[in-house]
């Protein structure tokens, strides 16, 4: 099962920022949070990952609380392309071998 | 930008056929993954593949499953006798050799239709 939980849905309005938040409490030493979304029944694709420092790329933030257990990824400038599911997991590369279990994730509406 | 390549987009067969889903898995890339997607379920982990050999499989991937690396480049997923629940977006996935915590870059599936 996830060791994650998500609100299993969210709105935002084109241009604003969208944050998605994800409580991860039982989150060991050892372990990543990764984000990824899926945008319709396409592939998932990776946004960003952390263990404990915030984290910026190109396309988000992600913002890791002190004690880690629970994170936020941000989205700048939310687009109409923004609008999928958001999945936030816990893993461990060392220990689980890349393996992702999803949960239902984030549906994220982003509107004009 | 390098992709994961998935063959075909579609595939219908017949109850108790076998199908083979192919993947070419982008080119540096040492892990390998198959995840399936029942409409409108999660998106589940199916096998990891690493140095030629299965490194994790979940409860999912019994006897009916297998996975080969023939040749340098494809990855695939063999399906013996399908059945009309093995229906579903199936997805390929590799991650590059940069250390212990690295992401996996998906491909954009394979919808298997059993009838």
């Amino acid at each position: 099962d996830a060791k994650t939980t998500q609100p299993p849905s969210m709105d935002c309005a084109e241009g604003r920022a969208a944050n998605l938040p994800c409580n991860h409490s039982t989150i060991s030493g050892n372990e990543y949070v990764y984000w990824y979304r899926q945008i319709h029944s396409q592939g998932p694709q990776y946004i960003i990952h952390g263990l404990k420092n915030n984290e910026t790329n190109e396309m988000a933030s992600l913002i890791i609380t002190e004690d880690r257990k629970s994170s936020t990824l941000i989205l700048p400038h939310a687009t109409l392309r923004d609008t999928a599911v958001y999945y936030c997991i816990v893993s461990s590369f060392y220990n689980q071998g890349g393996k992702l279990i999803f949960g239902q994730g984030t549906e994220l509406s982003v509107k004009p | 930008e390098p992709e994961v390549t998935q063959t075909p987009s579609h595939q219908v067969t017949q109850m108790g056929q076998e199908v083979i889903l192919r993947c070419v898995p982008i080119s540096n890339h040492l892990y390998f993954y198959w995840y399936r997607q029942i409409l409108g379920q999660k998106v589940e982990f199916l096998v990891s593949f690493y140095n030629n050999e299965i490194s994790e499989k979940s409860e999912i991937f019994d006897d009916q499953f297998s996975v080969e690396r023939p040749d340098g480049s494809n990855f695939t997923l063999k399906i013996r006798s399908t059945k009309l629940e093995d229906s579903a977006m199936y997805f390929c996935a590799s991650s590059p050799p940069q250390g212990l915590n690295t992401e996996a870059f998906f491909g954009q599936g394979t919808r298997l239709t059993v009838v």
